[in-house]
């Protein structure tokens, strides 16, 4: 168990929609991580937060968006909805020090319909 | 920009046997480099890790040594099991950077 709570499991939804995915990341951890991992692209990285700050940003989508909140828990919204967006979203959580490893949680798998 | 390589998979092994996963980088720093295992239905978990040249990561059996002059992050273990069938990431943090670029993942397959 790596300590990093990610729900939901799963979401179906349908093309349009607007989507929230919930991450508590491990106790002690201050950064947390956004990637996407699909068949054809493997893992994107999406965007990373420092304590309730926005500290790097990678290939997310302008329909995407994210952000930590004061308890340190964070939230990635996918809105607008395509095909294409079905993939398995993967929260990770650090110390947020250089080279610190991360630990990942075991994903919500979005797929859209 | 940084990236990592690693080899094609699936690599379908006999159990006991040896196995070498390659993994190759490019960095503009002087990046730590990782090992991430996914087994199915689970998230990345960490194997290994090394953070300067000539370190090895060990863990559960696997090894790899960071080769700076080949830029090589090699993973090895000398005898498999039908319990290491899972997905294997090569991954680097960049110096001076936090966030983790990944290969694309090699798929192990042991039989008994």
């Amino acid at each position: 168990d790596s300590g990093v709570t990610q729900t939901p499991k799963h979401l179906i939804t349908a093309t349009g929609q607007r989507v929230t995915l919930r991450c508590s990341p491990r106790s002690g951890d201050l950064s947390v991580y956004w990637y996407q991992q699909s068949l054809d692209q493997g893992l994107q990285f999406l965007i990373q937060y420092y304590n309730g700050e926005e500290r790097a940003k990678g290939n997310i989508l302008e329909r995407f968006s994210a952000q930590q909140f004061p308890d340190l828990h964070s939230e990635l919204n996918l809105s607008s909805l395509e095909l294409g967006d079905s993939a398995l979203y993967f929260c990770a959580s650090s110390l947020g020090l250089l080279n610190s490893p991360l630990h990942f949680g075991n994903g919500t798998r979005l797929t859209v319909t | 920009g940084d990236s990592v390589t690693q080899m094609e998979g699936p690599v379908t092994l006999s159990e006991e046997a040896f196995l070498t996963i390659n993994c190759t980088y490019t960095a503009t720093g002087y990046p730590s480099l990782f090992w991430y295992v996914q087994y199915p239905g689970e998230g990345l978990q960490l194997l290994l890790k090394a953070t300067k040249a000539d370190d090895k990561g060990s863990n559960k059996g696997f090894e790899a040594t960071y080769r700076k002059e080949t830029t090589s992050f090699h993973l090895e273990k000398g005898s498999v099991q039908v319990s290491d069938s899972a997905v294997y990431f090569c991954a680097l943090i960049d110096s001076g950077y936090s966030t983790l670029t990944f290969g694309k993942g090699t798929m192990l397959l042991v039989s008994p």
